[in-house]
C-alpha cells in the first residue's frame, strides 16, 4: 500500500456521462497530481494542486476539472465522456522539502472504460 | 523543450540475462530530476529511483543499477541476472521545478519480457 488511495479502482460508464474520481494523498503530503495513461497518448500530466490551490495545468480537456478540498483529498471530474477518455487515471502525492521534490507516490489508479 | 525518449519499445530476454533500458532526455534547465518507474501487469506505478541533476554518481541497488551521464543526457537502467518477475513496462521521467510545481514528463516506456 503506497499510502495514496484512489477510488474507484474500475469504472465503466457510457458516452456522454459524468464521473468523479477520488484521491486521498499520503498523510502529510500537500500536493496532488493527476495523470492520464492512455494507449495513444502515454502518461500525461493533467493538473497539480497544492494545499487546495491549482498550481499547474497540463493537457487537460475543458470537459475535465479538478479540485482539492480542505482535508487535502482531490477529485477529478470528467464530463461529456467520449470513447477516447478511456484510460488509466493516476493520482500522485508528494512532499516538497526546502524546494526539492522527494518524488511522487502514485496511487494504484482508476481504470475508466467508456462504452 | 522537455522531452524523454525511450527508443526501445519492447525487449525480450531469457532469464538470467543482463538487460539495459535506455533513456535520453532533453532539458534546458540546470536543475532537474530524473526517475525510473516500473509498471507491472497489475498496473500500478512503482518508484525505482530518483536522481537530481547535480548528482552524477551511478547507483546500484541489488540487481538494479543506473548510469547517469549528463554529457550524453542519458539515464540508463540495467537489470543484472533478470528474472521473470522483472517483466513489466519501465518508464523514465524528467521533472523540472517550475513555479512550485514538479510535473513529470514521461517517456513512452519500454516493455520488458523476461522468458523462463
Amino acid at each position: 500500500d503506497s499510502g495514496v488511495t484512489q477510488t474507484p479502482k474500475h469504472l465503466i460508464t457510457a458516452t456522454g456521462q459524468r464521473v468523479t474520481l477520488r484521491c486521498s494523498p499520503r498523510s502529510g503530503d500537500l500536493s496532488v497530481y493527476w495523470y492520464q495513461q492512455s494507449l495513444d497518448q502515454g502518461l500525461q500530466f493533467l493538473i497539480h494542486y497544492y494545499n487546495g490551490e491549482e498550481r499547474a495545468k497540463g493537457n487537460i480537456l475543458e470537459r475535465f476539472s479538478a479540485q482539492q478540498f480542505p482535508d487535502l483529498h482531490s477529485e477529478l471530474n470528467l464530463s461529456s465522456l467520449e470513447l477516447g477518455d478511456s484510460a488509466l487515471y493516476f493520482c500522485a502525492s508528494s512532499v516538497v522539502v526546502k524546494g526539492h521534490s522527494g518524488g511522487y507516490t502514485f496511487g494504484s489508479g482508476t481504470r475508466l472504460t467508456v462504452v | 523543450a522537455q522531452k524523454v525518449t525511450q527508443a526501445q519499445t519492447e525487449i525480450s530476454v531469457v532469464e538470467k540475462e543482463d538487460v539495459t533500458l535506455d533513456c535520453v532526455y532533453e532539458t534546458r534547465d540546470t536543475t532537474y530530476y530524473l526517475f525510473w518507474y516500473k509498471q507491472p501487469p497489475s498496473g500500478e506505478l512503482v518508484f525505482l529511483i530518483r536522481r537530481n541533476s547535480f548528482d552524477e554518481q551511478n547507483e546500484i541497488s541489488g540487481r538494479y543499477s543506473w548510469n547517469f551521464q549528463k554529457s550524453t543526457s542519458s539515464f540508463n537502467f540495467t537489470i543484472t541476472a533478470s528474472q521473470v518477475v522483472d517483466s513489466a513496462v519501465y518508464f523514465c521521467a524528467l521533472s523540472e521545478p517550475f513555479s512550485g510545481t514538479y510535473k513529470y514528463i514521461f517517456g513512452t516506456g519500454t516493455r520488458l519480457k523476461v522468458l523462463a
